[in-house]
């Protein structure tokens, strides 16, 4: 079975510049979250989506960063005039319940230079 | 301010010995741990979890021991091989934060490399 998906890989962009990144979750996860890890440090939550809505983005950092999973299923977190310090990795991850275990994807680099 | 903790950066063990890693937490609200285990370039693979009503599970090769008056659980690993040398992370959750027992909060993670 397919697990949690994430494209692209590796992103390398210039500062100011926009970034779409996708996540695909486990077939059949209704919750689905996005984590940032910066070098050194564990995963920070960002965005908790049940279904097609956001329940939390208490963890998005400014209102540069916005995500969307319009049909429950895919989901993109888009980072607008990016900043150098937005350079981490950024993971997906999904569950089949919010209490259920969370399924992490392999993540996107992202470097902003 | 760090509410999960694993203050090892790293270890390092012999193969068919026993490997334990430490994990603290200063939120008294969390009531659920995972460890989880991370290889280069890959994303955190869920290994197990415990639950507050718990002071221990087993999973095969790997235990976790939770002591809930010092807010400090355990993860060992008996016996460790090389293809267990990777980050792990600890990380908690809880049901009585209301409305964001979803959230999972990681620590800063372990290296652990076992030496054949």
């Amino acid at each position: 079975g397919a697990g949690v998906s994430q494209t692209p890989s590796n992103k390398v962009t210039e500062k100011g510049k926009y970034v779409e990144l996708r996540c695909d979750p486990i077939s059949g996860h209704t919750a689905l979250y996005w984590y940032r890890q910066s070098l050194g440090q564990g995963p920070e939550f960002l965005i908790y989506f049940q279904g097609t809505g956001a329940a939390d983005d208490s963890g998005l950092p400014n209102d540069r960063f916005f995500a969307v999973r319009p049909e429950g299923s895919v989901s993109t977190l888009k980072i607008q005039r990016t900043e150098r310090g937005d350079s981490a990795v950024y993971l997906c991850a999904s569950s089949f319940g919010k209490k259920e275990t969370q399924y992490f994807g392999p993540g996107t680099r992202l470097l902003v230079l | 301010d760090q509410q999960v903790k694993q203050n090892s950066p790293s270890l390092s063990v012999q193969e068919g010995r026993i490997s334990i890693l430490n994990c603290d937490y200063t939120n008294s609200m969390f009531d659920y741990f995972l460890w989880y285990k991370k290889y280069p370039a890959e994303g955190p693979t869920f290994l197990i979890s415990i639950s507050s009503i718990k002071d221990k599970n087993e999973d095969g090769r790997f235990t976790v021991f939770l002591n809930k008056s010092a807010k400090h659980l355990s993860l060992h690993i008996v016996p460790s091989q090389p293809g267990d040398s990777a980050v792990y992370f600890c990380a908690a959750s809880g049901l009585k934060l209301r409305g964001s027992n979803y959230k999972l909060t990681f620590g800063k993670g372990t290296l652990l490399t076992v030496n054949p």
